[in-house]
Protein backbone atom coordinates (compact mmCIF):
# COMPACT_ATOMS: atom_id res chain seq x y z
CA UNK A 1 0.00 0.00 0.00
CA UNK A 2 1.13 3.71 -0.84
CA UNK A 3 2.13 5.96 2.21
CA UNK A 4 1.52 9.34 1.99
CA UNK A 5 2.97 11.15 -0.96
CA UNK A 6 3.76 15.03 -1.63
CA UNK A 7 5.09 17.06 -3.81
CA UNK A 8 7.60 18.64 -4.32
CA UNK A 9 10.21 17.22 -2.12
CA UNK A 10 12.38 21.01 -2.43
CA UNK A 11 10.71 24.41 -3.52
CA UNK A 12 12.92 27.27 -3.88
CA UNK A 13 11.03 30.25 -5.11
CA UNK A 14 11.89 34.42 -4.38
CA UNK A 15 9.60 36.50 -2.50
CA UNK A 16 6.33 37.75 -3.88
CA UNK A 17 5.97 34.62 -5.89
CA UNK A 18 3.48 31.48 -5.87
CA UNK A 19 4.02 28.09 -4.76
CA UNK A 20 1.48 25.04 -4.55
CA UNK A 21 2.38 21.95 -2.82
CA UNK A 22 0.44 18.94 -3.35
CA UNK A 23 -0.16 16.20 -0.99
CA UNK A 24 -1.58 12.57 -1.57
CA UNK A 25 -3.03 10.82 1.17
CA UNK A 26 -2.92 7.18 1.89
CA UNK A 27 -6.32 5.82 -0.29
CA UNK A 28 -9.39 5.72 1.85
CA UNK A 29 -8.20 7.80 4.02
CA UNK A 30 -10.56 10.66 4.75
CA UNK A 31 -8.64 13.05 7.10
CA UNK A 32 -6.43 15.04 5.64
CA UNK A 33 -3.78 17.21 7.90
CA UNK A 34 -1.20 20.06 6.90
CA UNK A 35 1.56 21.11 9.50
CA UNK A 36 4.87 22.97 9.12
CA UNK A 37 7.81 23.57 10.77
CA UNK A 38 9.85 26.55 10.62
CA UNK A 39 13.24 27.80 11.91
CA UNK A 40 13.89 25.01 13.90
CA UNK A 41 10.51 25.51 15.92
CA UNK A 42 8.64 22.75 16.70
CA UNK A 43 5.91 21.04 13.94
CA UNK A 44 2.99 23.37 14.47
CA UNK A 45 -0.31 22.71 12.87
CA UNK A 46 -2.22 24.30 9.86
CA UNK A 47 -5.45 22.71 8.78
CA UNK A 48 -7.59 19.49 9.18
CA UNK A 49 -10.05 18.26 6.01
CA UNK A 50 -12.40 15.49 6.52
CA UNK A 51 -13.15 14.50 3.23
CA UNK A 52 -13.57 17.63 0.46
CA UNK A 53 -14.55 19.57 3.67
CA UNK A 54 -12.29 22.33 6.15
CA UNK A 55 -12.74 21.09 9.86
CA UNK A 56 -10.12 23.42 11.30
CA UNK A 57 -7.99 25.89 10.15
CA UNK A 58 -7.57 27.23 12.72
CA UNK A 59 -3.52 27.17 12.65
CA UNK A 60 -3.09 28.88 9.48
CA UNK A 61 -1.10 31.76 9.77
CA UNK A 62 -3.06 34.13 7.17
CA UNK A 63 -4.79 34.59 4.02
CA UNK A 64 -1.60 33.86 1.85
CA UNK A 65 -2.45 30.42 2.52
CA UNK A 66 -5.19 28.88 0.90
CA UNK A 67 -5.70 25.03 1.02
CA UNK A 68 -7.91 22.52 -1.13
CA UNK A 69 -8.95 19.15 -1.11
CA UNK A 70 -11.37 18.69 -4.41
CA UNK A 71 -13.26 15.52 -4.59
CA UNK A 72 -11.70 14.77 -1.12
CA UNK A 73 -8.66 13.06 -2.57
CA UNK A 74 -5.32 14.74 -3.04
CA UNK A 75 -4.94 18.65 -1.81
CA UNK A 76 -2.76 21.35 -2.43
CA UNK A 77 -2.17 24.34 -0.24
CA UNK A 78 -1.25 27.01 -2.11
CA UNK A 79 1.26 30.15 -0.51
CA UNK A 80 0.68 33.69 -2.28
CA UNK A 81 2.19 35.78 -2.54
CA UNK A 82 5.03 33.54 -0.43
CA UNK A 83 7.22 35.80 2.05
CA UNK A 84 10.63 34.78 3.79
CA UNK A 85 9.15 33.85 6.64
CA UNK A 86 7.32 30.89 4.69
CA UNK A 87 10.42 29.41 4.99
CA UNK A 88 10.43 25.98 6.61
CA UNK A 89 9.09 22.07 5.98
CA UNK A 90 5.42 21.55 5.58
CA UNK A 91 3.94 18.07 6.23
CA UNK A 92 0.89 16.43 5.43
CA UNK A 93 -0.15 13.63 7.19
CA UNK A 94 -3.79 11.16 6.73
CA UNK A 95 -5.40 9.22 9.24
CA UNK A 96 -8.40 6.91 8.82
CA UNK A 97 -10.14 8.21 12.33
CA UNK A 98 -9.77 11.15 13.97
CA UNK A 99 -10.09 9.94 17.28
CA UNK A 100 -7.47 10.21 19.44
CA UNK A 101 -5.90 6.60 19.07
CA UNK A 102 -6.04 7.17 15.32
CA UNK A 103 -2.23 6.87 13.76
CA UNK A 104 -1.47 9.68 11.68
CA UNK A 105 0.77 8.76 8.73
CA UNK A 106 3.25 11.16 7.54
CA UNK A 107 4.15 12.24 3.78
CA UNK A 108 7.98 12.81 3.33
CA UNK A 109 7.23 16.62 3.60
CA UNK A 110 7.92 19.70 1.44
CA UNK A 111 10.99 21.80 2.19
CA UNK A 112 10.04 25.45 0.75
CA UNK A 113 12.77 28.13 0.77
CA UNK A 114 11.49 31.37 0.14
CA UNK A 115 14.41 33.61 -1.34
CA UNK B 1 5.68 27.54 28.05
CA UNK B 2 4.99 25.26 25.34
CA UNK B 3 1.95 22.47 25.43
CA UNK B 4 4.25 19.83 25.31
CA UNK B 5 7.75 19.74 26.73
CA UNK B 6 10.02 17.44 25.55
CA UNK B 7 13.80 16.42 27.24
CA UNK B 8 16.38 16.41 26.65
CA UNK B 9 16.90 18.83 23.69
CA UNK B 10 20.02 17.15 22.71
CA UNK B 11 21.21 13.52 23.48
CA UNK B 12 24.77 12.32 22.70
CA UNK B 13 25.77 8.88 23.67
CA UNK B 14 27.89 5.74 23.35
CA UNK B 15 26.64 2.38 21.06
CA UNK B 16 25.12 0.23 23.83
CA UNK B 17 24.06 3.04 26.12
CA UNK B 18 20.28 2.95 27.73
CA UNK B 19 18.83 6.22 26.34
CA UNK B 20 15.72 7.90 28.06
CA UNK B 21 13.71 10.84 26.84
CA UNK B 22 11.27 12.35 28.48
CA UNK B 23 8.32 14.51 27.50
CA UNK B 24 5.69 16.11 29.48
CA UNK B 25 2.61 18.04 28.17
CA UNK B 26 -0.54 19.74 29.14
CA UNK B 27 -2.93 19.55 26.89
CA UNK B 28 -4.96 16.57 25.44
CA UNK B 29 -6.76 14.04 26.93
CA UNK B 30 -5.89 10.29 26.94
CA UNK B 31 -3.10 9.31 24.45
CA UNK B 32 -0.08 10.55 23.13
CA UNK B 33 2.49 9.16 19.88
CA UNK B 34 6.33 9.40 19.42
CA UNK B 35 7.51 10.05 16.42
CA UNK B 36 10.95 10.02 14.51
CA UNK B 37 12.30 11.53 12.20
CA UNK B 38 15.60 10.69 10.42
CA UNK B 39 17.99 12.85 8.49
CA UNK B 40 16.20 13.39 4.91
CA UNK B 41 13.47 14.37 6.81
CA UNK B 42 10.23 11.80 7.11
CA UNK B 43 8.50 11.60 9.94
CA UNK B 44 7.61 7.99 11.22
CA UNK B 45 4.96 7.24 13.56
CA UNK B 46 6.54 4.81 16.44
CA UNK B 47 4.29 4.06 19.30
CA UNK B 48 0.73 5.40 20.49
CA UNK B 49 -0.23 5.31 24.25
CA UNK B 50 -3.41 5.40 25.94
CA UNK B 51 -2.51 4.13 28.85
CA UNK B 52 0.79 1.92 30.58
CA UNK B 53 3.63 0.50 28.36
CA UNK B 54 4.34 -0.91 25.33
CA UNK B 55 7.45 -2.04 23.78
CA UNK B 56 8.38 -2.71 20.04
CA UNK B 57 12.46 -4.34 19.16
CA UNK B 58 14.66 -2.03 22.32
CA UNK B 59 11.83 0.64 22.08
CA UNK B 60 9.94 1.02 25.15
CA UNK B 61 7.37 4.08 25.76
CA UNK B 62 5.48 4.34 28.97
CA UNK B 63 2.87 7.25 29.96
CA UNK B 64 1.17 8.01 33.12
CA UNK B 65 -1.97 9.95 32.19
CA UNK B 66 -2.48 11.24 35.39
CA UNK B 67 0.56 13.09 35.60
CA UNK B 68 0.63 13.70 31.75
CA UNK B 69 4.28 12.64 31.39
CA UNK B 70 5.87 9.56 29.20
CA UNK B 71 9.42 8.57 28.68
CA UNK B 72 10.59 6.79 25.46
CA UNK B 73 13.57 4.46 26.12
CA UNK B 74 16.15 2.91 23.38
CA UNK B 75 18.16 -0.36 25.16
CA UNK B 76 21.17 -1.35 23.61
CA UNK B 77 21.50 1.84 21.42
CA UNK B 78 23.01 1.99 18.05
CA UNK B 79 23.77 4.34 15.93
CA UNK B 80 21.28 3.84 13.65
CA UNK B 81 18.92 5.02 16.45
CA UNK B 82 20.19 8.59 15.40
CA UNK B 83 17.09 10.67 14.73
CA UNK B 84 15.30 13.60 16.22
CA UNK B 85 12.40 11.86 18.34
CA UNK B 86 9.24 13.85 19.21
CA UNK B 87 6.95 13.54 21.55
CA UNK B 88 3.07 14.93 20.09
CA UNK B 89 -0.64 14.65 22.14
CA UNK B 90 -3.87 15.06 19.86
CA UNK B 91 -5.92 17.67 20.81
CA UNK B 92 -8.57 20.16 19.60
CA UNK B 93 -11.57 19.31 17.51
CA UNK B 94 -9.45 17.83 14.67
CA UNK B 95 -7.65 15.35 17.15
CA UNK B 96 -4.56 17.64 15.76
CA UNK B 97 -1.57 17.10 16.71
CA UNK B 98 0.34 19.43 19.07
CA UNK B 99 4.15 18.39 18.37
CA UNK B 100 7.39 19.20 20.98
CA UNK B 101 10.55 20.45 20.00
CA UNK B 102 12.06 17.16 19.35
CA UNK B 103 14.95 15.71 21.52
CA UNK B 104 18.03 15.37 18.64
CA UNK B 105 19.59 11.77 20.04
CA UNK B 106 22.95 10.76 18.40
CA UNK B 107 24.65 7.08 18.84
CA UNK B 108 28.49 7.20 18.67
CA UNK B 109 29.84 4.02 17.22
Amino acid sequence: EAGVTQFPSHSVIEKGQTVTLRCDPISGHDNLYWYRRVMGKEIKFLLHFVKESKQDESGMPNNRFLAERTGGTYSTLKVQPAELEDSGVYFCASSLGRGYTDTQYFGPGTRLTVL
Amino acid sequence: KNEVEQSPQNLTAQEGEFITINCSYSVGISALHWLQQHPGGGIVSLFMLSSGKKKHGRLIATINIQEKHSSLHITASHPRDSAVYICAVPSGSARQLTFGSGTQLTVLP
